[in-house]
């Protein structure tokens, strides 16, 4: 099956500095890869998504990255503020959506 | 109708008892997922709907758990003879079709 992994598994930036969080999967055959951000005691919510056919996208300060050759897909917050702070998942899924594989999550701490 | 949401938010039962969760997910959402989320990891896949039918089932899914949405709209997750292991948060989310998932806030189990 799927397995996703994370990295790093920490991340202190300054406000103000970019962050990037990376993440590699396994299966060649996965076509859809989102981003979840979890704060503290909160549901996940997705803040980007990339599907296979395209190799970036771009939301305002947040942008993914995809590299289908290599397996993995990348994540880049710029001018990050305090409010980033949170825990970041990626995941990774075949068939669009389907039997989701999250990785272990990337713990981001903005300090003013 | 504001979003998926589950019940309860927090349950605590002793080991050996069964305990029911159920999630209510966006009305017009025709997908529906469960998920275990424990500390520090990322959400793990239980099973996922497709209106009423269960289409995937994780090998992580013991005999000792069960899911139904038996009108396409409600699901309910049962854990029969539970065990310290299963405390987790249970995540439920829904989907329209292949698009994203939304996640409910999730039940706290803890098993004593």
């Amino acid at each position: 099956g799927e397995n996703v992994e994370q990295h790093p598994s920490t991340l202190s930036v300054q406000e103000g500095d970019s962050a990037v969080i990376k993440c590699t999967y396994s299966d060649s055959a996965s076509n859809y890869f989102p981003w979840y951000k979890q704060e503290l005691g909160k549901r996940p919510q997705l803040i980007i998504d990339i599907r296979s056919n395209v190799g970036e996208k771009k939301d305002q300060r947040i942008a993914v990255t995809l590299n289908k050759t290599a397996k993995h897909f990348s994540l880049h917050i710029t001018e990050t503020q305090p409010e980033d702070s949170a825990v970041y998942f990626c995941a990774a899924s075949i068939n669009n959506n389907n039997d989701m594989r999250f990785g272990a999550g990337t713990r981001l701490t903005v300090k003013p | 109708d504001t979003g998926v949401s589950q019940d309860p938010r927090h349950k605590i039962t002793k080991r050996g008892q069964n305990v029911t969760f159920r999630c209510d997910p966006i009305s017009e959402h025709n997908r529906l997922y469960w998920y275990r989320q424990t500390l520090g990891q990322g959400p793990e896949f239980l099973t996922y709907f497709q209106n009423e039918a269960q289409l995937e089932k994780s090998r992580l899914l013991s005999d000792r758990f069960s899911a139904e949405r038996p009108k396409g709209s409600f699901s309910t997750l049962e854990i029969q003879r539970t065990e310290q292991g299963d405390s987790a948060m249970y995540l439920c989310a829904s989907s329209l079709g292949q698009h994203e998932q939304f996640f409910g806030p999730g039940t706290r189990l803890t098993v004593l």
